[in-house]
């Protein structure tokens, strides 16, 4: 079946401006993660949405960082007044439940110039 | 004390050798615990899972878990290089609310 699929894989964009990025997971997973790597660095864990409610919210970096999902299906990761720290792949995840195994997305790698 | 611990390598072993990675974790109550692959440019991939004391064979990989000493290790039989990649461990934290990642150790199998 179809993996989870991310858009866009690229984006560059100039620092101020407002991104969003996409997440696809699989169908019928219920859970659904945000992580950031930037380069040559682990995983920085973001947020977790279970359903459409997000119970931990807890790594978003700064209030420019929101996210939200719709419909137990599609999330958007909205970055507003991008600054150059946040350059990084942007990586998704979904779970058939809380506790499953992670299945990751190709990632969206975003620069700000 | 760090959640999880990883030697960050670079570890180098010769083709057809055994590669041995290992991961040490500091919650006890700690469940479901994963080993990844992440090649250089890509997103993570699951290699395998385990949950219960012991070994767990698939292929050329062997996860092995002791939860009493806090550790869990991956041996990769017959590496080839296309082995080479970043190997993450990972598991769930007690409080069972996100998954809690390594550093990574990085491999490199040389020809």
């Amino acid at each position: 079946g179809a993996g989870v699929s991310q858009s866009p894989s690229n984006k560059v964009t100039e620092k101020g401006k407002d991104v969003e990025l996409r997440c696809d997971p699989i169908s019928g997973h219920t859970a659904l993660y945000w992580y950031r790597q930037s380069l040559g660095q682990g995983l920085e864990f973001l947020i977790y949405f279970q359903g459409n409610s997000a119970p931990d919210k807890s790594g978003l970096p700064s209030d420019r960082f929101s996210a939200e999902r719709t419909g137990g299906s599609v999330s958007t990761l909205t970055i507003q007044r991008t600054q150059q720290e946040d350059s990084a792949v942007y990586l998704c995840a979904s779970s058939a439940n809380r506790l499953d195994t992670q299945y990751f997305g190709p990632g969206t790698r975003l620069t700000v110039l | 004390q760090k959640e999880v611990e990883q030697n960050s390598g670079p570890l180098s072993v010769p083709e057809g050798a055994i590669a041995s990675l290992n991961c040490t974790y500091s919650d006890r109550g700690s469940q479901s615990f994963f080993w990844y692959r992440q090649y250089s440019g890509k997103s993570p991939e699951l290699i395998m899972s385990i949950y219960s004391n012991g070994d767990k064979e698939d292929g050329r990989f062997t996860a092995q878990l002791n939860k009493a000493s806090q550790y869990v290790s991956l041996l990769i039989r017959d590496s080839q290089p296309s082995d080479s990649a970043t190997y993450l461990c990972a598991f769930y934290a007690g409080n069972n609310r996100k998954l809690i990642w390594g550093l990574g150790t990085s491999l490199a199998v040389n020809p």
